[in-house]
């Protein structure tokens, strides 16, 4: 199984602040790598795609970067809706795997 | 636009079987396969399985082999997953997510919390 990494588990922020956290595979996963938002009591939301693309109707302050096995979430201008947790994934291989997830809290 | 509806919530003692359903509206229910995500509380997220709508053709996390079943009915829309010999680390919230045309998961259920207690 490919095992993912991210980092760091928690980081504290401020409104307006630009934030990056950190996913790595095991192994090359070709760019088959997800990111997503979870708030609180909710649903995960679907972010990114293909390690850059944006999903339908995200908003384009969050970016995705990254090839082979080293992958990045970008939040520009952080808002109040923006504290979340997030998490990568891998659809490169079965069975999908998720980092273990990146809680992100108003400093 | 594509909606996923999922089954209420569930309390079921260890050892019982439950069964979730999702309804999906807004696309071609057959074109795109359907996978099942939980969360234990207060953990991350765990894929479990996936089912092809359209042949029917499953597969599983090799700790959900023997133990879970996902169907679907394609004239309801539905896909169904099922869990037998509940345990209490089996207490989860349980999702229906849409795999899109890029391979990726790209719209979730709201979400099924199953709660096994004696």
């Amino acid at each position: 199984d490919i095992q993912m990494t991210q980092s760091p588990s928690s980081l504290s922020a401020s409104v307006g602040d630009r934030i990056t956290i950190t996913c790595r595979a095991s192994q090359g996963i070709n760019n088959y790598l997800a990111w997503f938002q979870q708030q609180p009591g909710k649903a995960p939301k679907s972010l990114i795609y293909a390690a850059s693309n944006l999903q339908s109707g995200v908003s384009s302050k969050f970016s995705g970067s990254g090839s082979g096995t080293d992958f990045t979430l970008t939040i520009n201008s952080l808002q109040p809706e923006d504290f979340a947790t997030y998490y990568c994934q891998q659809y490169n291989s079965y069975p999908l795997t998720f980092g273990g997830g990146t809680k992100v809290e108003i400093k | 636009q594509v909606q996923l509806v999922q089954s209420g919530a569930e309390v079921k003692k260890p050892g019982a079987s439950v069964k979730v359903s999702c309804k999906a509206s807004g696309y071609i229910f057959t074109s795109y396969f359907m996978h099942w995500v939980r969360q234990a509380p207060g953990q991350g997220l765990e894929w479990m399985g996936v089912i092809n709508p359209g042949g029917g053709s499953t597969r599983f996390a090799q700790k959900f082999q023997g133990r879970v079943t996902m169907t679907r009915d394609t004239s309801a829309s539905t896909v169904y997953m099922e869990v037998s010999s509940l345990r209490s680390e089996d207490t989860a919230v349980y999702y229906c997510v849409r795999e899109g045309g890029d391979s990726s998961l790209d719209h979730w259920g709201q979400g099924t919390l199953v709660t096994v207690s004696p």
